[in-house]
């Protein structure tokens, strides 16, 4: 059974800062892995989707980069802003196409 | 750009009632999944659907069941509710024939009282 994991749980930078989070799975056979924001109560938006041949994709301020073989992805921001902060959730596409998802690293990027 | 549209946003029931949420899909999109989210957890994978079949089929109770339309959308009727179904549920949709992001609604807030 696929497990994702995240790290820290928990965040908290001034503004400006460069920043990573952590994620890994324990089932290296996935299709994709994507990068999701939800601000409380809200819906999820996409920031990024890694395929599995791929190493890494960039957005704007936003890197993500997969590590299939040791399973781990992390997602780097660049020059944080309070407009960052939000939950953010890493997500693994595995058989059935369904979404494994990991617990979230809460954000909070201060002013 | 459309996006994945979820009716309704809010919906409060008492237990042992019944409740249907649905899910209207990007268009062109053939496939539809769903998940809940319960208070601070992550989201779990109830149920997905391709051209009106099932394709895959998750942490989902027996007492729920989903169907999808000749329209693609999709329905989530959830029968006996408990107030642990007090949760956020999601639907998501993407396009089979190629890899693809899950596109993922606003979400219906359900309240079991």
């Amino acid at each position: 059974k696929q497990e994702v994991t995240q790290i820290p749980a928990a965040l908290s930078v001034p503004e400006g800062e460069n920043l990573v989070l952590n994620c890994s799975f324990t089932d290296s056979a996935i299709y994709n892995l994507q990068w999701f924001r939800q601000d409380p109560g809200k819906g999820l938006t996409s920031l990024l989707l890694i395929q599995s041949s791929q190493r890494e994709q960039t957005s704007g301020r936003l890197n993500a980069s997969l590590d299939k073989s040791s399973g781990r992805s992390t997602l780097y921001i660049a020059a944080s802003q309070p407009g960052d902060s939000a939950t953010y959730l890493c997500a693994v596409e595995t058989s059935g196409s369904r979404l494994t998802f990991g617990e979230g690293t809460q954000l909070t990027v201060n002013p | 750009a459309a996006g994945v549209i979820q009716s309704p946003r809010h919906l409060i029931k008492e237990k042992r009632e019944t409740a249907t949420l649905k899910c209207y899909p990007i268009p062109r999109h053939d496939t539809v999944y769903w998940y809940q989210q319960g208070p601070g957890q992550d989201p779990q994978f109830l149920i997905s659907f391709y051209e009106k079949m099932q394709s895959d089929k998750g942490s989902i109770p027996d007492r729920f069941s989903a169907q999808q339309f000749s329209d693609y959308h999709s329905e989530l009727n959830m029968s006996s509710l408990e107030l642990g179904d007090s949760a956020l549920y999601f639907c998501a949709s993407s396009l089979q024939l190629a890899p693809d992001t899950q596109y993922f609604g606003p979400g219906t807030r359900l309240t079991v009282l």
